[in-house]
């Protein structure tokens, strides 16, 4: 059972580069979120969507994209790369938002950015 | 708008002694619960959630919360714990009828010898 997984695991960025975190499960969820996690400051929404071709902002989507193509896949993209985007990433997953509700979590992507 | 407070940065605690961690959450709809826990380096995982009915909800690992509607509150309980029960503990909100999933700032227990 694979479940989510990222990747990669650990990157280092410059100012201004992009890059693509990658996110991918293989349970048939319907849901999927990015979050970044700060110390001290918890986990805070980036994006989630609730199928394919839909995607929404959560707490704080400036300086991301993300798509959702496909039920399995949901890509999250740094366009122009900024020390404050140094954090580390999950991306999680849900069935629905009905009868269980709970979140899968990948084992996180730790961005850096110099 | 939805949101959880986790009051408590850091508890630290003897071997065997029990433990509370507080969250208190914010809705002005009804809500589903939960405690995530993590392991260094490692993803979150699910300790347990209260989704309706008994307000004392059990999970794994002998933890158990229970759901306070009248103080908003979602206290996680141990009443023994062990040195591996040492991680960092998220308290997690969502509003009946939307997607979004809002997490406290986390409570990183530390467990004594």
């Amino acid at each position: 059972n694979a479940g989510v997984t990222q990747t990669p695991k650990f990157r280092i960025l410059k100012i201004g580069q992009s890059m693509t975190l990658q996110c991918t499960q293989d349970m048939n969820h319907n849901y999927m979120y990015w979050y970044r996690q700060d110390p001290g400051m918890g986990l805070k929404l980036i994006y989630y969507s609730v199928g394919a071709g839909i995607t929404d902002k959560g707490e704080v989507p400036n300086g991301y994209n993300v798509s959702r193509s496909t039920t399995e896949d949901f890509p999250l993209r740094l366009e122009l790369a900024a020390p404050s985007q140094t954090s580390v990433y999950f991306c999680a997953s849900s069935l629905t938002s009905g009868a269980t509700g709970e979140l899968f979590f990948g084992e996180g992507s730790r961005l850096t950015v110099l | 708008a939805q949101s959880v407070t986790q009051l408590d940065s850091q508890v630290p605690v003897f071997e065997e002694a029990p433990v509370e961690l507080r969250c208190n959450y914010s809705s002005s709809v009804s809500v589903y619960l939960f405690w995530y826990v993590q392991y260094p380096n490692q993803g979150l995982q699910l300790l347990l959630k209260y989704l309706s009915g008994s307000t004392l909800v059990k999970g794994i690992n002998g933890f158990e919360a229970e759901f306070n509607k009248s103080q908003t509150s979602f206290h996680l309980r141990k009443p023994s714990v062990h040195i591996s029960d040492t991680a960092e503990y998220f308290c997690a909100v969502r509003a009946s009828g939307t997607y979004k999933y809002i997490f406290g700032t986390g409570t990183r227990l530390k467990v004594l010898a």
